[in-house]
């Protein structure tokens, strides 16, 4: 079954903290890749996708991705993290040819000032 | 300014009562979507629409019917079936990209809250 798993439900940091969030996915066929942002009270927003070419994408607001093919999975980044960074952050999928997207459960995230 | 239009932002109905979400986009996109969001459960794909007039069940369709009759409209109806009708409703476009797939990202709505007392 096609899915998107976030390992990390909960993560609470520090700022100037180093940040990585989880994302695995199960799809059989060629996929393109995304993160989406929500902050409190906004809408979705995209951060970063992939489709092809440089398996590191880079997105806004310092946030970067790397897709490993071979594990399945679309890890999010950034060096130092914000206050202003504090939201929910979710994993999408979406296969090629289709227009179906398929979203992980989300990782809620709290920056400590 | 282009985006998508989601009205009411919060609803209140009562048990047995169908109710119409309403989503309007002015980006000219081919492809709108209906998702569910509940805490913990991420985004659940309810509807989505390539073109107009014509839509497929997502993997959450039960309780739920859609219309498109115009490119820039994808209403929602929450019918009385609904066992859980509860939660935040979230639509989005995207653009239909070559050889028919939507590998663009998509654009989100700001959402409406149901709730059924």
């Amino acid at each position: 079954a096609q899915s998107v798993s976030q390992h990390n439900h909960h993560v609470i940091l520090s700022e100037a903290a180093s940040l990585e969030l989880g994302c695995n996915y199960s799809y059989g066929g060629t996929v393109n890749l995304f993160w989406y942002v929500q902050y409190p009270g906004q809408h979705l927003q995209l951060l970063l996708k992939y489709f092809s070419g440089d398996p590191l994408v880079k997105g806004i607001k310092g946030f970067e991705a790397e897709f490993i093919k071979s594990k399945f999975s679309f890890n999010l980044r950034k060096p130092s993290v914000q206050w202003s960074d504090t939201a929910e952050y979710f994993c999408a999928v979406n296969g090629e040819g289709t227009y179906k997207y398929i979203f992980g459960t989300g990782t809620r995230l709290k920056v400590l000032a | 300014d282009g985006g998508i239009t989601q009205s009411p932002k919060y609803l209140f109905r009562k048990e047995g009562q169908n109710v119409t979400l309403s989503c309007e986009q002015n980006l000219n996109h081919d492809a709108m979507y209906w998702y569910r969001q509940d805490p913990g459960q991420g985004l659940r794909l309810i509807y989505y629409s390539q073109i107009v007039n014509d839509f497929q069940k997502g993997d959450i369709a039960e309780g739920y019917s859609v219309s498109r009759e115009k490119k820039e409209s994808f209403p929602l109806t929450v019918t009385s079936a609904q066992k859980n009708p509860t939660a935040f409703y979230l639509c989005a476009s995207s653009i239909v990209g070559l050889a028919g797939s939507s590998y663009n990202e998509q654009f989100f709505g700001p959402g409406t809250r149901l709730t059924v007392l």
